[in-house]
């Protein structure tokens, strides 16, 4: 099973972009990308997800490497509700497991 | 509405008791999860069930019993067997159709129980 890799914390600047890496080297080629962030004490929220191309929905982009090791999540511009944790995930198929990583801290600032 | 729900949401228990907590669904998601998270720290899988009848280990499952009795309910055991049970659990559902119809591979998560042992 694949796993991901974040930086532990990211800062922005409200109303930029904000851009949080992920790893996943190891990725198979059936496996999908997804993104989901929590903010405190709350279930986590979906964000957006991929397999190979890139993907944009109301909420952010995806921008995945052409070797799939890497993707970007994009938040065109920021805003303080968007200061939550930013989890990069994997999904094998649909045996439906589905491995978290540490996740990346996002804080957005005025 | 469609959605998920966990209780109680708040819950405390004395070393040496077990404790159940309740997951449910009214979303018609084949499968259901559990995983824990620890303050500061990612979520872990705890079981998951793909199908009435059937479940899965995840990473962290000993100390943890589940049953799936129904498509609706999956409720998770917190054994006295688990050494350290104090933590927020989150439970939730995903629809595991296939690719190309209503299938996003989305979760859909409750709001989580806080379990406290005293």
């Amino acid at each position: 099973d694949a796993k991901t890799t974040q930086p532990t914390s990211m800062d922005c600047a409200e109303g930029r972009a904000a851009n949080l890496p992920c790893n996943h080297s190891t990725i198979s080629g059936n496996e999908y990308v997804y993104w989901y962030r929590q903010i405190h004490s709350q279930g986590p929220q979906y964000i957006i997800h991929g397999l190979k191309n890139n993907e944009t929905n109301e909420m952010a982009s995806l921008i995945i490497t052409e070797d799939r090791k890497s993707s970007t999540l994009i938040l065109p511009h920021a805003t303080l509700r968007d200061t939550a944790v930013y989890y990069c995930i994997v999904r094998v198929g649909n045996t439906g497991k589905l491995i978290f990583g540490q996740g990346t801290t996002l804080q957005v600032k005025p | 509405d469609g959605g998920i729900t966990q209780s109680p949401k708040y819950l405390f228990r004395k070393e040496g008791q077990n404790v159940t907590l309740s997951c449910e669904q009214n979303l018609n998601h084949d499968a259901m999860y559990w995983y824990r998270q620890d303050p500061g720290q990612g979520l872990r899988l705890i079981y998951y069930s793909q199908i009435v009848n059937d479940f899965q280990k995840g990473d962290i499952a000993e100390g943890y019993s589940v049953s799936r009795e129904k498509k609706e309910s999956f409720p998770l055991t917190v054994t006295s067997a688990q050494k350290n049970p104090t933590a927020f659990y989150l439970c939730a559902s995903m629809n595991t159709g296939s690719e190309g119809t209503s299938n996003t591979g989305e979760l859909f998560f409750g709001e989580g129980s806080r379990l406290t042992v005293l």
